[in-house]
């Protein structure tokens, strides 16, 4: 079982809604992630967060709004997407800097439908 | 930036056959990871490899840090091995250089 819990797993939006996609873990990381992956193709990331500050913000389009309201939870807010925006969105955690042999933890990922 | 290319992009295995994949990366790098993505979405970490050679159960990897490249071995393959497997390159404390992935279909 994953120890990285995403929510919703399934979503379909439209272009003028405004939803949010959620993030826990319980492992006491300290860094956590935002990766899109697109069909067929390799996750991209996207943010991270480093002791609830955002660290990497990789020039993503601010209809992308990254929260961490503390060292467990990680959000992502939705902001008229454009149909090219449906992807999956993984989530993922880690102690600290990967470099130095800490492992990342991914969940499951929320499917994403614009519409 | 720093390139990470696997190969074959796809490959079909009669169940209990034998297989290796390789990663190949353009520069010296932090670490290196193997990942699986069942069909469901979910990535699951199987090495954290930066040289040397690593075994859990049928899987095993190898990484030649000095000649830039990883290999995955799979042995006695099952259907639930079925899927895609990433290698990824670290880079700086937080990034991650994902390979665009081997495609594997594992036949009954």
């Amino acid at each position: 079982d994953t120890e990285v819990t995403q929510t919703p797993k399934h979503l379909v939006m439209g272009m003028t809604n405004k939803k949010s996609l959620k993030c826990e873990q319980h492992m006491g990381h300290r860094a956590m992630y935002w990766y899109k992956q697109k069909a067929k193709k390799p996750p991209e990331l996207m943010f991270v967060y480093s002791y609830e500050k955002l660290s990497i913000n990789e020039s993503v389009p601010s209809r992308f709004s990254p929260e961490c309201p503390n060292s467990s939870l990680l959000n992502l807010h939705l902001h008229a997407l454009q149909p090219e925006d449906s992807a999956l969105y993984l989530c993922a955690s880690s102690q600290g800097f990967l470099r130095v042999g800490n492992t990342i933890y991914f969940g499951e990922g929320s499917w994403l439908t614009v519409v | 930036g720093i390139q990470v290319e696997q190969s074959p992009p796809d490959l079909i295995l009669q169940e209990g056959a034998n297989s290796t994949l390789r990663c190949n990366f353009s520069d010296s790098v932090n670490n290196l990871q193997w990942f699986h993505q069942n069909p469901w979405g979910q990535l699951i970490n199987l090495f954290y490899i930066p040289s040397g050679t690593k075994q859990n159960g049928r899987l095993s990897a190898t990484t030649v840090a000095t000649e830039r490249y990883s290999l995955l071995y799979i042995s006695s393959s099952q259907t639930t091995d079925s899927g895609v497997y990433f290698c990824a390159a670290i880079t700086g404390g937080f990034k991650t250089i994902f390979g665009a992935g081997t495609r594997l279909f594992v036949k009954a």
